[in-house]
């Protein structure tokens, strides 16, 4: 198993449909993070949890919703997104959420909005 | 605000020397990280500077001066795999999360 896995790799929604990216990580790590990666701009932090309680919401609109069920595990789920949204939503996880650890990340789900 | 400042796009011949500049305006500091992003892949951890000077990781160093605000990545003997996104990033000083740039673009020619 790879360090971060996320699914789907690839998503297109309508305006009005409501899905959920998966992410997954086997590092044994306490924080993981939601990025969002347009292109030519640098990495949105989104979320982010520690020990499964979220410690950062970066003023993202309510139509991102995000979910941490255990330590190992983070969701996004979304509804009723914008065109603008659509990008690469990249995981991360890292050991804790405050120190200077590098971050792990997964290859991304790329999402369209039509 | 808080912002880094890296060049768009380098490009570069096999087996040549290329630097990657990153410069930074924060209100307070925890050190520079380097990432490296191959298209349709993940961000991957390449270096991390705290102090001043030159850290060297096989045929990438990462150099970094914190008076100057002014960090770079130099990678040696270029190969076409080098072809990448490279990203430079610090720990915001209110809630120790990275503020990114922009990315620089590393193009290798044969």
């Amino acid at each position: 198993e790879t360090g971060v896995t996320q699914t789907p790799r690839h998503l297109v929604m309508g305006m009005t449909n409501k899905k959920s990216l998966k992410c997954e990580q086997h590092l044994g790590h306490n924080a993981m993070y939601w990025y969002k990666q347009s292109a030519k701009k640098p990495l949105e932090l989104m979320f982010v949890y520690n020990f499964k309680e979220q410690t950062e919401n970066n003023s993202v609109p309510s139509r991102f919703s995000p979910e941490c069920p255990n330590s190992s595990h983070l969701f996004l789920h979304l509804h009723t997104l914008q065109p603008e949204d659509s990008a690469l939503y990249l995981c991360a996880s890292s050991q804790e959420s405050r120190g200077t650890g590098e971050l792990f990340f997964g290859e991304g789900s790329r999402l369209t909005v039509l | 605000g808080q912002s880094l400042e890296q060049p768009s796009e380098v490009t570069a011949v096999e087996g040549a020397i290329v630097q990657i500049n990153c410069t930074y305006q924060t209100s307070g500091f925890y050190g520079l990280s380097w990432y490296q992003q191959h298209d349709g892949g993940a961000p991957t951890f390449l270096s991390y500077n705290a102090l001043d000077g030159l850290e060297e990781t096989g045929r990438f160093s990462s150099f970094l001066s914190r008076s100057d605000s002014y960090g770079y990545l130099l990678l040696q003997e270029l190969q076409m795999k080098d072809s990448a996104s490279y990203f430079c990033a610090v720990r915001d000083h209110s809630n120790y999360q990275l503020i990114w740039g922009a990315g620089t673009k590393l193009i290798i020619k044969p």
